[in-house]
């Protein structure tokens, strides 16, 4: 069965305190390792998908990485706007019954203080 | 595009009582899905669909159906309401389940807060 577990569950940072967040995954054969952002009230937003280790992604403050065990979610000098819970999935590679399914971690819940 | 869209936004159902959840995207995607969040816990999929007249169970469907007469349109059913069901439903869509890299992205809709009592 398909893990993933993230840590911390809440972090706190002062505005411009980097930090990294971690997205650790047991999968019987990785396809994709997915990182979405989560605003209160809102729907998931996408943010990047990786699909291979060493691969890594940048969009703005927000840098994620891949290794074969886990990946991070690494947050350069933060603003109180990159406030919100950051929400990691796991899609397996093989076939079967729920093939292709996403298996959700349950988020680390950031906060960016002034 | 307005993307993937969900009605209501909230709802108050009575144990045993039924509801459909509206779910419509126009994004021209094959895939649509239906998951709930339930408090601390992560999203767990209750029923997707890889085509019109396409459906297969997700991790969660007991207590739920779904239909997909059309490309844009997957409704989601609750028949008998249960205060198991309160949750915060998503419905999502993606190009492909698994192909090319980029046109296997979900794309959720904003929710639908739903309270059974």
């Amino acid at each position: 069965e398909d893990q993933v577990t993230q840590s911390p569950e809440a972090l706190r940072l002062q505005e411009g305190e980097s930090s990294s967040l971690n997205c650790s995954y047991t999968v019987s054969g990785l396809r994709g390792l997915f990182w979405y952002r989560q605003d209160p009230g809102k729907g998931p937003e996408f943010l990047f998908t990786l699909y291979s280790a060493g691969e890594e992604k940048e969009k703005e403050r927000l840098k994620a990485t891949l290794t074969k065990k886990e990946s991070f979610l690494h947050i350069t000098a933060p603003k109180p706007e990159d406030s919100a819970t950051y929400l990691c999935a796991v899609q397996s590679l093989y076939s079967g019954a729920g093939s292709y399914q996403l298996t959700f971690g349950k988020g680390t819940k950031l906060s960016v203080i002034p | 595009n307005a993307g993937v869209t969900q009605t209501p936004k909230f709802r108050i159902l009575k144990i045993g009582q039924s509801m459909t959840l509206q779910c419509t995207q126009d994004m021209n995607h094959n895939y649509m899905y239906w998951y709930r969040q339930d408090p601390g816990m992560g999203l767990k999929l209750i029923y997707y669909s890889v085509g019109a007249g396409i459906t297969d169970k997700g991790e969660v469907p007991n207590g739920y159906n779904v239909s997909r007469s059309t490309t844009e349109d997957f409704p989601l059913r609750l028949e008998l309401a249960a205060p198991s069901q309160t949750s915060v439903y998503f419905c999502a869509s993606s190009y492909e389940l698994a192909g090319a890299l980029g046109t296997d992205t979900q794309y959720f809709g904003p929710g639908t807060r739903l309270t059974v009592l």
